[in-house]
């Protein structure tokens, strides 16, 4: 109920290209989903998050898209540049469960020249 | 600028000895904190929950009086790896909740030797 499917695990992308990343959930009542970026030694980083209200969320070159039927959601990253190289997270939480953030298992994204 | 810091963000330690890790809210007040562990290329492992003024809320086989954590302000939680041993060892990251957004501090390298 609370696992939350991320995939690819891994993902070599060409600088320019798109990268896309996928994440399902089980538990119904997540209403909070964001998405983290974490480079090696560092803290995760909020990248953006989107809410079950809405379909689709775009900041800048980074997009969630969500499917609310599907219980998915999926970030694009357009445009896709090497310091962009990191690995992704995909998150989901409910106000009920405390906020209590369930992570996906990561997706490390390389972006070559 | 970052609006969770943790301390210190890289320790040492003999086998058996203890070990304090802080995390602090910059600029606003956070009733509630949460503590993470994270292995090498894995994912982030909720460890409990820091409420201010009460007891920490442990997630299922996170040993309560290994990991001690105090909340003793609205700013201030820190988390005391106790009776450290080598498989302690581990990226320990504490986050906090500001507003609808849950932050995460920069993290700390824990290695016992």
């Amino acid at each position: 109920q609370q696992q939350v499917k991320q995939s690819p695990q891994s993902l070599i992308v060409q600088k320019g290209g798109i990268s896309i990343i996928n994440c399902a959930y089980e538990n119904t009542a997540f209403d909070y989903f964001p998405w983290y970026q974490q480079f090696p030694g560092k803290g995760p980083a909020l990248l953006i998050a989107i809410r079950p209200d809405v379909s689709e969320k775009k900041e800048g070159r980074f997009t969630i898209s969500f499917n609310k039927s599907a219980k998915q959601f999926s970030l694009h990253i357009m445009d896709s540049q090497p310091g962009d190289s990191a690995t992704y997270f995909c998150a989901a939480s409910f106000e009920g469960g405390g906020n209590k953030l369930t992570f996906g298992t990561g997706t490390q994204l390389k972006v070559e020249l | 600028g970052a609006v969770v810091s943790q301390h210190p963000s890289r320790v040492i330690c003999k086998s058996g000895t203890s070990v304090k890790i802080e995390c602090r809210s910059l600029d606003f007040q956070a009733t509630t904190m949460f503590w993470y562990r994270q292995f090498p290329k894995q994912s982030l492992m909720l460890m409990a929950t820091s409420n201010e003024g009460s007891k920490a809320t442990y997630e299922q086989g996170v040993e309560k009086d290994k990991f001690l954590i105090n909340h003793a302000s609205l700013t201030l939680s820190t988390l005391t790896v106790t009776s450290a041993h080598p498989e302690d060892s581990s990226f320990y990251i504490c986050s906090a909740k500001r507003g609808n957004t849950i932050y995460f501090g920069e993290g700390s390298w824990l290695t016992v030797v």
